[in-house]
């Protein structure tokens, strides 16, 4: 069985572009999870999305934002990039909104932010 | 809100060592979680841990959870190289799909 999927591997933007990140979650899977893992400042949770729906998100400004696709895949959007956007970007996906605490993590996407 | 804290935050034992790793919450724990992440890569699930007293184990890591639920413990016995990582507790902050993380434990093992 696949695990959860995400692309692109590494990103480099510049200030002020915007950057898409995909995460595919497991087969099955309905709930999927956004984290950034800053350097110094650990994995902070960003955005959840469930059955197309965001469900919760983080202290983050509204230039993060995403959205859940109808097989469950996900997209994050980070628009007018700032240097301190610089991070891992991690996808989790979950069995379904009761099985939250049961998350799957990716591989990650490196963003760097020049 | 509630926080996690590891300790400590970088650990170096010589290959065959015991070793332990601890996590400490600000609050009672619902669920608590172990994962083990290489630099720069996602998170590998290890452990999941839901009730006071419980002790799980596998290969040779054994994780357990404090009877007052708000500190839990992570051992590996004989290190082996292929233990070296980050390891990362996290909890289920009842608010909605979020889990929090502690900072994270590197461990490095010499062989």
């Amino acid at each position: 069985e696949a695990g959860v999927t995400q692309s692109p591997t590494h990103l480099i933007k510049t200030r002020g572009q915007q950057a898409t990140l995909r995460c595919s979650p497991i087969s099955g899977h309905t709930s999927v999870y956004w984290y950034q893992q800053a350097l110094g400042l650990g994995l902070q949770f960003l955005l959840w999305y469930d059955e197309g729906e965001e469900r919760n998100r983080g202290n983050f400004p509204p230039r993060f934002s995403g959205r859940q696709f109808p097989n469950y895949s996900s997209e994050l959007n980070v628009n007018a990039l700032e240097l301190e956007d610089s991070a891992l970007y991690l996808c989790a996906s979950s069995y379904d909104r009761d099985t939250y605490n049961e998350q799957f993590f990716g591989p990650g996407t490196r963003l760097t932010v020049l | 809100s509630q926080e996690l804290e590891q300790s400590p935050q970088s650990l170096i034992v010589q290959e065959g060592k015991n070793l332990t790793i601890n996590c400490t919450s600000s609050k009672t724990l619902y669920g608590l979680y172990w994962y083990k992440q290489k630099y720069g890569e996602g998170l590998i699930f290890l452990m999941m841990l839901q009730k006071g007293g419980e002790e799980k184990s596998h290969e040779k890591i054994t994780a357990k959870l404090d009877e007052k639920k708000q500190q839990s413990s992570l051992h590996i016995t004989a290190s082996q190289p292929s233990h070296a990582g980050i390891y990362l507790c996290g909890a289920d902050s009842n608010q909605g799909g979020k889990l929090i993380f502690g900072q994270g434990t590197e461990l490095s093992v010499k062989p």
